[in-house]
């Protein structure tokens, strides 16, 4: 039972476009919800982050948007840059039992 | 400090060896997790530690693997008999947590498995 999911494999931008990536969950217990950027043979580095208790949070050219009644965040990448072509994962917490549960993932190519 | 650290990064075996990996978590960090990733998919939890205590075990995790985090900093990960299947990317993982801690994870750049 996949209770993150990330629907788009994989998503192409003209640069200085914007990217929105997509991540829906199932269960209700989770409270915080991250995003990581990952290249190849690195570990995921961490972006942005917001708490079940809020519905937007900006940093930079990073927002997460969190829409809890439909389950669904999403991440605004505005300007898109050439440097932003990695995958993305999402990234689910529960504060009740300390996990994180991740997406399988898309990977954004941004096109210069 | 600089973040997490894994060590080695890359570790090639012949199946029916044991190996051994080594995590250096962000050193106020209390909670300290272990995931497997393998191509086209999420980091999979494996286990984790608040300070020394391993508190849960996922069900993926056979009886070939074993976590320790004996003073609450290092973590190592061993799995014994190693298998083909465990080929793979073991990354680390590790967060301040605690009331007034942060859920933010940093994680480690991973150790890279292969099982030949």
């Amino acid at each position: 039972d996949q209770q993150v999911k990330q629907n788009s494999p994989s998503l192409s931008v003209q640069e200085g476009r914007i990217s929105i990536l997509n991540c829906d969950y199932t269960n209700s217990m989770f409270d915080y919800f991250l995003w990581y950027k990952k290249y190849p043979a690195e570990g995921p580095t961490f972006l942005i982050s917001i708490s079940s208790i809020k519905d937007k949070n900006e940093d930079g050219r990073f927002t997460v948007f969190l829409n809890k009644s439909a389950k669904h965040l999403s991440l605004h990448i505005v300007p898109s840059q050439p440097g932003d072509s990695a995958v993305y994962f999402c990234a689910a917490f529960s504060s009740g039992t300390y996990k994180y549960i991740f997406g399988t993932g898309t990977r954004l190519k941004v096109l210069a | 400090d600089t973040g997490v650290s894994q060590d080695p990064r890359h570790k090639i075996t012949k199946r029916g060896q044991n190996v051994t990996f080594r995590c250096d978590p962000i050193s106020e960090h209390n909670r300290l997790y272990w995931y497997r990733q393998t191509l086209g998919q999420g980091p999979e939890f494996l286990t984790y530690f608040q300070n020394e205590a391993q508190l849960e075990k996922s069900r993926l995790l056979s009886d070939r693997f074993s976590a320790e985090r004996p003073k609450g900093s290092f973590s190592t990960l061993e799995i014994q008999r190693t298998e083909q299947g465990d080929s793979a990317m073991y990354l680390c993982a590790s967060s301040l947590g605690g009331l007034a801690g942060s859920n933010e994870q940093f994680f480690g750049p991973g150790t890279r498995l292969t099982v030949l």
